[in-house]
């Protein structure tokens, strides 16, 4: 059984490109939730899926949006990127129905922007 | 507004000894309460997780937590340290809305 993956697991950017980070929840799960987590903190909530909705989304400008597909999968995608967006992004599923599940993470990609 | 707070952001032992790493939280109902561990350059793995149904709670490789209510906290310890136990852990909250609330990190270092 696959546990949460994510793809690309590191990324090159310039400042005011676009960037799209992806993840495919653990088996099962239907619910998607995306953290960022800079370098010697802890992780930060952006945003959670659930149904293809957004459900929750935490202290993240728009310039962070996402998106869940019938599969459950989801995407992540961070516009005009700037120097402070480097960080290591995580995804975490969870089953769906109940906000408090346990959620497990996935690897992480991590995003340098130069 | 819930948070978790972290006592400590970097623990040394030595090989064989207690491992404890304090955590405390502020909440206004009874949280769901959670340990992460966090290997070099990988993502998060659940050690252990307080759901309600008993206060001392066994998670992986020998690790267990408390929840005291009267002292809102959920401090993660090991009897005996070993090398592999050297990375950072994490203790988390989860809000009703599903929002998982992490604290900043402890760092374990383990001696020989």
């Amino acid at each position: 059984d696959a546990g949460v993956t994510q793809s690309p697991t590191h990324l090159i950017k310039t400042r005011g490109q676009q960037v799209t980070l992806r993840c495919s929840p653990k088996s099962g799960h239907d619910t998607v939730s995306w953290y960022q987590q800079a370098l010697g903190q802890g992780p930060q909530f952006i945003f959670q899926y659930y149904e293809e909705e957004e459900r929750q989304r935490g202290n993240f400008p728009d310039r962070f949006s996402g998106h869940q597909f019938p599969n459950y999968s989801s995407e992540l995608n961070v516009n005009a990127l700037l120097l402070g967006d480097s960080a290591l992004y995580l995804c975490a599923s969870s089953p769906g129905g109940r906000k408090q599940e346990t959620q497990y993470f996935g690897p992480g990609t991590r995003l340098l922007v130069l | 507004a819930q948070s978790v707070t972290q006592l400590g952001s970097h623990v040394s032992v030595s090989e064989g000894a207690l491992v404890l790493l304090r955590c405390n939280y502020s909440s206004s109902v009874p949280p769901y309460l959670f340990w992460y561990v966090q290997y070099p350059n990988q993502g998060l793995q659940l050690l252990l997780k307080y759901t309600s149904a008993a206060t001392l709670v066994k998670g992986i490789n020998g690790f267990e937590a408390e929840f005291k209510k009267s002292e809102t906290s959920f401090h993660l310890t090991k009897p005996s340290a070993h090398m592999s136990d050297a990375a950072e852990y994490f203790c988390a909250a989860v809000n009703q809305g599903g929002k998982l609330i992490f604290g900043q990190g402890t760092e374990l270092s383990v001696k020989p």
